[in-house]
Order: C-alpha cells, then structure tokens, then sequence
C-alpha cells in the first residue's frame, strides 16, 4: 500500500509569491491534516480536512489556505510568501479524525 | 504560549541502557497523548499513545507513563538501540482522541551510542 505522497519534495521560492503544495493521503483515507515544522517552532497544525470540509484550523494567518478535493487529495496554498515561512511542510492522512495518522516525508519550502 | 513542553533538545544514551524522554503539557483539556518518532528526511511516524484514563501503556520495548496531576509524560525505551537514534515527539489531543489536531511539543533528539 503506498504511503502520504507530497509533491513537490523541494521548493525555493521569493518572497512574495504564492506556493501550492500537495498531498496525496494513503488509499482508503479521508482526513487530511497539515502541519508546519520549523526549528524554532517545531511542529505547529495549519488544518485539518474530513470529507472535504475543514474540522479545524490552527493559528496561522489568513495567507495560508487549504482545500480538500473529493477523492482526499489536499493542496495548501501560501500567499504572499514571507521568508518565515521557510519550512518543511508536512501532510498526515487517517481513514477517519479519530484514527492513527501517517505523514508523508514533507516539502521543504525556502522562500529567499 | 507553548501547551506541550520537551524540555530537553537532546539526550545521549549507551546502547542497552535506558532512555527517558520527557514531556510537560499546560493544559488540562488534553486527553489523548502521543509519541511520534522521526529521521532526517522523513515524516513523523507514530510511536505509542495513552489516553488520559490510563496511567500507563506498553508496547515492546516502549512504555509511555502518564502523570495527570503533574500534567506530565515520559516515553521509556528499554533497552535503547542504535536504530532509536531519531528525534522524539511528544503530542497532545482535547478531542477524545481525534488525532487530526495535535500539538506537538518541539522535540528531543536521541543519540544511542554503541
């Protein structure tokens, strides 16, 4: 069974672009979860989706938006690219909101 | 205002000894606590969990001890192994288990020595 694909793996952006990440989940699996991780930070929840529709939303600013398609892929979107966000993003797939979640290896944004 | 400490960036063990990993949290509606494991260039992979009914859960070499009083939990692996060598996570969840919303503390790196 393949795992949480993200693409891309790598990204080098400037500031004040816009990035899309993806995130394909494990087959079978409906909710999606995004994180943040930077090194001072460590890991900080961005969203979380189920069936399309976002359950919750962590505290980031409004620049970072996700979706949610039909069949559980998930994209999220970064406007307006500040360097701070230079980070590794990571998505987590679960069948449900209440099951054991697996990431996928993440993308590694830098924004100069 | 972090609600899940991990007070310690790093630890460094002998092989066959005993590592604890430690892990603070603030707040009280936490009722679900995870351990995740992660390598370089890899997405956290899920280690062990414990719901706050419990005060003790073990799988193999890990055991997680749950201390609620003391808003407190600690990962103990015996005995320690090169291959554990990774950075720790610990995570908390206030939905009953919902593991979709977590907050992760900020982690430890272990380094187990041969």
């Amino acid at each position: 069974k393949a795992g949480v694909t993200q693409t891309p793996r790598y990204l080098i952006k400037t500031r004040g672009q816009q990035v899309t990440l993806s995130c394909s989940p494990i087959s079978g699996h409906r909710s999606v979860s995004w994180y943040q991780q930077t090194p001072g930070q460590g890991l900080q929840f961005l969203f979380e989706y189920f069936s399309e529709t976002q359950r919750n939303k962590g505290n980031f600013p409004g620049r970072f938006s996700g979706r949610q398609f039909s069949n559980s892929r998930s994209e999220m979107n970064v406007s307006t690219l500040e360097l701070g966000d230079s980070a590794l993003y990571l998505c987590a797939s679960s069948f449900g909101p209440d099951n054991e979640q697996f990431f996928g290896p993440g993308t590694r944004l830098t924004v100069l | 205002d972090q609600q899940v400490k991990q007070n310690s960036p790093s630890l460094s063990v002998q092989e066959g000894r005993i590592s604890i990993l430690n892990c603070d949290y603030t707040n009280s509606m936490f009722d679900y606590f995870l351990w995740y494991k992660k390598y370089p260039a890899e997405g956290p992979t899920f280690l062990i969990s414990i719901s706050s009914i419990k005060d003790k859960n073990e799988d193999g070499r890990f055991t997680v001890f749950l201390n609620k009083s003391a808003k407190h939990l600690s990962l103990h692996i015996v005995p320690s192994q090169p291959g554990d060598s990774a950075v720790y996570f610990c995570a908390a969840s206030k939905y009953g288990g919902s593991q979709g919303n977590l907050i992760f503390g900020k982690g430890t790196k272990l380094s187990v020595k041969p």
